[in-house]
């Protein structure tokens, strides 16, 4: 089965500064890749996604890239702000087959002032 | 807006008890999941369903049932609840005629204790 391997587990930035997460999977067949965000106490939200047939994909301040050849995807979120301070969960799951999406464990992203 | 909505909260219950855990959505969505959320573990899927009246094991399953009676609700059942079940359970569903075909909306969780 699929498996997604998530890092870093915990990312600390300056408010300004650019943060990236990077998430590896090993099934080739897999081709949509979402990505969730989940501040504290609440519900995990999908904030941007991306499917094999595009390379990159940006929403205003964050972006999500993919290299199909080397099975990583990474999230880059520019100009950070304190209210991007969440923990972000990437998954990755096959198009039009059975499968289910498999996340990565999640990762901490804390935004200083 | 859309939403998928859990019955709870927060819930204490005691070992042994039956709980039932309930998510309705108001989406049309075909397939409903139901997820546990654990420090460190990410969230690991317990069950899911993609037809009213089908289910399907995710890769905790143990200890746990569901039903799928209707298309928009999806319970979720601890036939006999253990401390290890304490937890944070996620509901979510999505659009398709199979998983994964669509980003997920999540309900916003149920924080269960067992004691």
């Amino acid at each position: 089965g699929e498996n997604v391997e998530q890092h870093p587990s915990t990312l600390s930035v300056q408010e300004g500064d650019s943060a990236v997460i990077k998430c590896t999977y090993s099934d080739s067949a897999s081709n949509y890749f979402p990505w969730y965000k989940q501040e504290l106490g609440k519900r995990p939200q999908l904030i941007i996604d991306i499917r094999s047939n595009v390379g990159e994909k940006k929403d205003q301040r964050i972006a999500v890239t993919l290299n199909k050849t080397a099975k990583h995807f990474s999230l880059h979120i520019t100009e950070t702000q304190p209210e991007d301070s969440a923990v972000y969960f990437c998954a990755a799951s096959a198009w039009g087959g059975s499968y289910i999406p498999t996340f990565g464990r999640g990762t901490s992203l804390i935004v200083h002032p | 807006d859309v939403k998928v909505t859990q019955s709870s909260r927060y819930l204490v219950k005691r070992t042994g008890e039956k709980v039932f855990l309930e998510c309705v959505q108001d989406m049309d969505h075909e397939n409903m999941f139901w997820y546990r959320q654990d420090p460190g573990l990410g969230l690991r899927l317990i069950y899911f369903s993609y037809d009213v009246k089908m289910k399907e094991k995710g890769d905790i399953p143990e200890g746990y049932s569901v039903s799928r009676e209707k298309k928009e609700r999806f319970s979720l059942i601890l036939e006999s609840a253990s401390t290890n079940q304490t937890s944070m359970y996620l509901c979510a569903s999505s659009l398709g005629t199979r998983p994964s075909n669509y980003g997920y909306t999540f309900g916003s969780g149920t924080r269960l204790t067992v004691v």
